[in-house]
């Protein structure tokens, strides 16, 4: 498990508010990412970030924010702007160095709009 | 981008039986084949991965091969297992040259029957 975390667990939003969720990691990883996994689909790219100060949109950014101030710090913002924003957010590090490396995930935050 | 499918996107299996999952992809520069496995209310975490220069990995239960010719790669559990029940993705990539996302699967539902 350990050195990658995500909080709060649940996360409870009325329409029209930002949220913000936290991850946090202390494995020393350059890379960090979101992603959204909604029920019977797959995990899907919000934003992802290789260096701190610099980060990369993926497949689903409309909606989302995020920065990175700190290498151990990857905080993503769900926006009012998100029209559809329940769901499942994992937070997920990796090393850089060698290509193909594994993906390590944090334990989730499950945003519900209310 | 990497267009991803899964096959079946259900399985039940009984234990002690094999089990075969089927990921295909369309981007044929695609170097690293990772399978992740979650568990459910859990992350996912990575089971087995495979790079392009190798046809088939093995550890213990588990196996991939890799076709690359016909852009596809599969998962095999043999000896199943209750512990094995969980959803499956494949993540096929490029990876290197920049390009550290994953492409994530719609997953596999696996369930053994005891």
């Amino acid at each position: 498990d350990g050195g990658i975390t995500q909080s709060p667990k649940y996360l409870f939003r009325k329409e029209g508010q930002n949220v913000t969720l936290s991850c946090e990691q202390n494995l020393n990883h350059d890379a960090m990412y979101w992603y959204r996994q909604d029920p019977g689909q797959g995990l899907r790219l919000i934003y992802y970030s290789q260096i701190v100060n610099d980060f990369q949109k993926g497949d689903i950014a409309e909606g989302y924010s995020v920065s990175r101030e700190k290498k151990e710090s990857f905080p993503l913002t769900v926006t009012s702007a998100q029209k559809n924003p329940t769901a499942f957010y994992l937070c997920a590090s990796s090393i850089l160095a060698g290509g193909g490396e594994e993906q390590f995930f944090g334990p989730g935050t499950r945003l519900t709009v209310l | 981008g990497e267009n991803v499918e899964q096959h079946p996107s259900t399985l039940s299996v009984q234990e002690g039986d094999s089990a075969v999952i089927k990921c295909t992809y369309s981007d044929s520069a695609s170097n690293y084949f990772p399978w992740y496995k979650q568990e459910l209310g859990k992350r996912p975490q990575l089971i087995i991965d495979i790079r392009s220069n190798v046809g088939e990995k093995k550890d213990q239960r588990i196996a991939v091969t890799l076709n690359k010719t016909a852009k596809h790669f599969s998962l095999h559990i043999t000896e199943t297992q209750p512990e094995d029940s969980a959803v499956y993705f494949c993540a096929p990539t490029l990876r290197g040259f920049g390009n550290e996302k994953l492409t994530f699967g719609t997953g596999t539902r696996l369930t053994i029957i005891p």
